[in-house]
């Protein structure tokens, strides 16, 4: 049972251009979002996070938006550059319990 | 300052065997996970310590799994007559409580090869 699914493996995008990474979740509970980023031989790290109170939250290059009703979130990436490209993670959580993951999204950004 | 540091970086192992793989979380971190990504798949949870509360072993896969936190700190992850499929970049984060407002960080990851 798949509760965070991220339906693409991959997208690339052209640097300058805006990259927008995509996840659909089932659990109503989940009320927290994450996006983590995974470069190859690392462990993830944390990129930017949303509250199920909110429905959009800015942090320079990057935005999380959430839509509640239709239970998806996405990630926009703008402008886009090379080093970006890497395995981006949705992640969730229900009132503070263990992330949930998504299947992750491959994204490169060609020069 | 000191990230999560997983040892060993890689291991080797005939299936079988069992390995133990370990965990330094960052100092403080009351929360600790370890979850595991298998090739091409996310990253599945496996279990879940914070304080001094029962840990949430809903995710190991087996009885063959198990995981212990002493002191509150180290942790180690067991597995017992490895399989084939045990094969997978194990993880471990800690966070320095519940997941509001501070996000996991992750180690590096062990590379495990059951051959």
């Amino acid at each position: 049972d798949q509760q965070v699914k991220q339906n693409s493996p991959s997208l690339s995008v052209q640097e300058g251009r805006i990259s927008i990474l995509n996840c659909d979740y089932t659990n109503s509970m989940f009320d927290y979002f994450l996006w983590y980023k995974k470069y190859p031989a690392e462990g993830p790290t944390f990129l930017i996070s949303i509250s199920s109170i909110k429905d959009k939250n800015e942090d320079g290059r990057f935005t999380v938006f959430l839509n509640k009703s239709a239970k998806h979130l996405s990630l926009h990436i703008v402008p886009s550059q090379p080093g970006d490209s890497a395995v981006y993670f949705c992640a969730a959580s229900d009132r503070g319990s263990r992330l949930t993951f998504g299947e992750g999204t491959q994204l490169t950004v060609n020069p | 300052g000191a990230g999560v540091s997983q040892s060993p970086s890689n291991k080797v192992t005939e299936k079988g065997k069992d390995v133990e793989l370990r965990c330094d979380p960052i100092s403080g971190h009351t929360a600790l996970y370890w979850y595991r990504q298998s090739l091409g798949q996310g990253l599945e949870f496996l279990i879940y310590f914070q304080g001094n509360s029962a840990p949430d072993k809903s995710g190991l896969p087996s009885d063959r799994f198990s995981a212990e936190r002493t002191g509150g700190s180290v942790s180690t992850l067991t597995i017992q007559r490895t399989q084939q499929e045990d094969s997978a970049v194990y993880l471990c984060a800690s966070s320095p409580s519940r997941v509001e407002g501070s996000p996991l960080h992750f180690g590096n990851g062990t590379r495990l090869t059951v051959t």
